[in-house]
């Protein structure tokens, strides 16, 4: 079956500094890639989407790159800051109506 | 504009009790979405529906049953809960573009125990 890996570990850094995080999938070849924000107790909140046709996307400090041959999508956050501490998750579509998503990875952005 | 708007936002059920979760969004949305969330897991899609009186299964729909009389509403019941039902659940609403799915506009979530 298809599934969607993120770093399960959580991924410290220094304010300023570029976050990276990882979302690899097996098994499908999507038409699209989501990135999602979410905060404790709240729902996610939609930050990107990337076609299979781009390479990368940007928005404001967010750039988000989409592999299709390694099956590999990197989000960046560049000059992180303390505010962008969250759990980011990874969706893509399985065709039809249906997104699934990664189990998301926690971010912390140390001041 | 409150978006996709979830009700109870807390719930604690005793083994066998039924209870409907509420959804309902003011973006004229036509597809709608439930999604429970477990630790370590992710996000798993229990039924969705693609326009007002259709629902279909997702990937986790045993023991759930749902509901979409209106476009602006989609319900979901547990007809008798087990404590394997504990978990967040969230709905969600989507429009539609190009015969593509776009982003997600999720609800703040409920918190369901099951003792």
């Amino acid at each position: 079956s298809q599934k969607i890996e993120q770093n399960s570990e959580a991924l410290n850094i220094q304010e300023g500094k570029t976050a990276t995080l990882t979302c690899n999938y097996t098994n499908y070849s999507p038409a699209y890639l989501q990135w999602y924000r979410q905060d404790p107790g709240r729902g996610p909140v939609f930050l990107l989407l990337i076609r299979e046709n781009e390479k990368e996307k940007r928005k404001e400090r967010l750039k988000v790159t989409f592999d299709t041959t390694l099956k590999q999508s990197l989000f960046h956050i560049t000059a992180s800051q303390p505010a962008d501490s969250a759990t980011y998750l990874c969706a893509l579509d399985t065709g039809g109506f249906k997104t699934i998503f990664g189990a998301g990875t926690r971010l912390f952005v140390k001041a | 504009n409150a978006g996709v708007t979830q009700t109870p936002k807390f719930r604690v059920l005793k083994t066998g009790q039924s209870m409907t979760l509420l959804c309902a969004q003011d973006m004229n949305h036509e597809y709608m979405y439930w999604y429970r969330q477990d630790p370590g897991m992710g996000l798993r899609l229990i039924h969705y529906s693609v326009g007002e009186g259709t629902t279909a299964k997702g990937e986790v729909p045993d023991g759930y049953n749902v509901s979409r009389l209106k476009k602006q509403n989609f319900l979901l019941g547990l007809e008798s809960a087990a404590p394997s039902q504990t978990s967040v659940y969230f709905c969600a609403s989507s429009t539609r573009q190009f015969a593509t799915n776009e982003k997600l506009f999720f609800g703040s979530g409920t918190q369901l125990s099951v003792l």
